[in-house]
């Protein structure tokens, strides 16, 4: 049971490329999220899911774009990639039982290393 | 915006109890209390959670005020391996609320 798995592990971009950042659950979880690490801080929401075909904004969306075309993936899109988005990628997912319930756990993968020159 | 309070560093002897504080003076009735780690980076791994109840679990105990202002976690042995970032949040009990991550308090142990 792999989990929640991320690709790639790390990244270098020059500005203005693209890329896609994978995220993969075999947990068959309903709910997935993508956050944001910087240096010294917490994590910060950037977009979430709560089911195949459904997307929803967090706190700082702006310069991402995100999709769920199956269940178990969700993809983060970087269409023209800006320095100020060097940072940790972190993916997350849980199920609908528990985020219903007080269990409310959230599963994280490894995390993305994105640098952006 | 945090809704919590945390120390950014701690210390702790290896073998003891490390005793983390977390003041959520603004909590509401409906929202709970969980404690996340993360671990050189890696990605945060939960370790209990609980409304107004102390609660127990293989990793930790929680140990939460009558007036719900404020809550401890603790590891009772600590080990090397508990040296990690640990993230007080408070989150409401409703399908698909994101967490939201302080900085947290970094927890040295020591051997």
């Amino acid at each position: 049971n792999a989990g929640v798995t991320q690709t790639p592990k790390f990244r270098v971009l020059k500005t203005g490329q693209s890329m896609t950042l994978l995220c993969a659950q075999d947990m068959n979880h309903e709910y997935m999220y993508w956050y944001r690490q910087d240096p010294g801080m917490g994590l910060r929401l950037i977009h979430y899911s709560v089911g195949e075909g459904t997307t929803a904004k967090g706190e700082v969306p702006d310069g991402y774009n995100v999709s769920r075309l199956k269940k178990q993936n969700f993809l983060l899109g970087l269409e023209s990639a800006a320095p100020s988005q060097t940072s940790v990628y972190f993916c997350a997912s849980t199920t609908l039982r528990e985020a219903l319930g007080a269990k409310n756990i959230q599963y994280f993968g490894a995390g993305t290393r994105l640098s952006v020159l | 915006d945090a809704k919590t309070t945390q120390p950014p560093s701690m210390d702790c002897a290896e073998g003891r109890a490390a005793n983390l504080p977390c003041n959520h003076s603004t909590i509401s009735g409906n929202e709970y209390v969980y404690w996340y780690r993360q671990i050189h980076s890696q990605g945060p791994q939960y370790i209990i959670h609980g409304l107004k109840n102390n609660e127990t679990n293989e990793m930790a105990s929680l140990i939460i005020t009558e007036d719900r202002k404020s809550s401890t976690l603790i590891l009772p042995h600590a080990t090397l391996r508990d040296t990690a970032v640990y993230y007080c949040i408070v989150r409401p009990n409703q399908a698909g609320t994101a967490l939201i991550f302080g900085k947290g308090t970094t927890l040295s142990v020591s051997s």
